[in-house]
């Protein structure tokens, strides 16, 4: 069976300080990936989604990035924090073939900036 | 259309009664939907699903209903139990099928009333 992993769980930073959030999948091959972003008491904001390793499409200018080194691992990163980027930060999957369109959560990472 | 920016609204049932939770969805191309649960502190959780060629489909103690006509998609919870208060948000998906953007709602808090 597939599962989501992502680390670490909760995360405390200084404002200006760089940032790596992981995710990585298990179980299955050539997933689609997506970060999203969820404020507290809000709804789900996209992020980034792969289709495959090294394709990332941005669909928020701000200040993270996001990269796809392996097939099933892509992560989340920023150069400088900001305090707004304090947030609730998600991963999900789904296998991106045609008729199955099922998309699945990881646990998320609670970031806090201060 | 995304649900950024926007304050969850609140339904309160009592235990043992239905609830129905509401979404809206943007697009009239949307072929594929989902419903989720989302824990406090935990990433959404999926439910239950359903494509554009259904009207309804029914799950244990849950049914979604859809109504193409006016883009409008339900989540039906019976005998509604303390372990179902939770934020549910809808997702709508658009071909071509299996990619890649998923639309989510704003989100309901259901809060269970002993």
């Amino acid at each position: 069976s597939q599962t989501i992993h992502q680390w670490p769980a909760t995360l405390v930073q200084p404002v200006g300080s760089p940032l790596s959030l992981e995710c990585t999948v298990e179980g299955t091959s050539n997933p689609n990936l997506y970060w999203y972003r969820q404020a507290a008491g809000r709804g789900l904001q996209l992020l980034f989604y792969s289709v495959g390793i090294g394709q990332i499409s941005s669909e928020v200018p701000q200040n993270l990035s996001a990269s796809r080194p392996q097939d099933r691992q892509f992560i989340l990163s920023s150069k400088k924090l900001l305090l707004s980027d304090s947030s609730f930060y998600l991963c999900a999957w789904s296998t991106g073939l045609a008729g199955d369109n099922e998309q699945f959560f990881g646990p998320g990472t609670r970031l806090t900036v201060l | 259309g995304e649900s950024v920016g926007l304050h969850l609204p609140t339904l309160s049932v009592q235990e043992g009664d239905n609830s129905i939770i509401n979404c809206a969805y943007s697009n009239s191309a949307s072929d594929y939907f989902i419903w989720y649960k989302q824990e406090s502190g935990k990433g959404p959780q999926f439910i239950i699903d359903i494509r554009s060629n259904m009207d309804k489909r029914q799950g244990q103690r849950v049914t979604v209903l859809l109504n193409k006509t006016v883009k409008h998609l339900s989540l039906q919870i019976a005998a509604t139990q303390p372990g179902d208060s939770a934020v549910y948000f809808c997702a709508e998906n658009s071909p071509p099928g299996g990619t890649y953007k998923y639309i989510f709602g704003t989100g309901t808090r259901l809060k269970v009333l002993a």
